[in-house]
């Protein structure tokens, strides 16, 4: 199975601000994906990440607050922008391999 | 959007209980997986499943892929403390390409 690393692990933000969140896997994939899990909750879509062109969102989420990039088959990037306190939740990388979606270890990500 | 009912929403067992858990919907779906999430931790895929029927199984874990393919079930046997979790059930829809629809998990507690 594919193992993927994401960073930071977590992070406190304050209300405004924006963070980077990355995610290395440690082989080529075709599909990425961005998952949020707010506290207690199950796991919603945020955006399917392209290589080489812009991301697919979801319904609810714009390019705008959910930046994505996605250079190259192993790596991409998600920013939180702009934090509001709503924002804080676990966000979690995802990736296909063969029929099976695998996923990072999450970044908790609370912001006062 | 698709939507996937997951029960119960939690469990609280005794060492050595059995446990099942099922997921249904009212859309048909092509595959189904099962997740286990501990805290701190991204979902790790326990159980992938992809033919109507089907009955797979991994260690002490068993689930079922519905004949009519718009349900599926987790069975635990013999429950060990380390079964603590949240399970998630997900699945490829019709409609849904290859996003994964998820359902609200399954909270387990075992006492020792």
């Amino acid at each position: 199975s594919a193992v993927i690393s994401q960073k930071p692990s977590r992070d406190i933000c304050q209300r405004g601000t924006s963070l980077t969140i990355q995610c290395q896997v440690d082989s080529q994939v075709t599909m990425m994906f961005w998952y949020r899990q707010q506290p207690g909750q199950s796991l919603t879509l945020i955006a399917t990440a392209n290589q080489g062109s812009e991301a697919t969102y979801e319904s609810g989420f714009v390019i705008d607050k959910f930046p994505i990039s996605r250079p190259n088959l192993t790596f991409s990037t998600l920013t939180v922008s702009n934090m509001s306190p709503e924002d804080s939740s676990i966000y979690l990388c995802s990736v296909v391999q063969g029929s099976e979606q695998y996923f990072g270890p999450g970044t908790r990500l609370t912001v006062t | 959007g698709q939507q996937l009912n997951q029960s119960p929403q939690s469990m609280f067992i005794q060492e050595g209980e059995d446990v099942s858990m099922n997921c249904t919907s009212s859309s048909i779906f092509n595959t189904w997986l099962w997740y286990k999430q501990e805290p701190g931790e991204g979902p790790v895929l326990l159980i992938a499943l992809y033919k109507a029927g089907e009955l797979t199984s991994n260690g002490r874990l068993t689930a079922q892929f519905g004949i009519t393919r718009k349900d599926s079930f987790l069975n635990i046997s013999a429950s060990i403390p380390s079964d603590v979790g949240i399970y998630f059930c997900a699945g490829h829809s019709k409609t849904s390409g290859s996003r994964l629809t998820f359902g609200e998990g399954t909270q387990l507690t075992v006492n020792p």
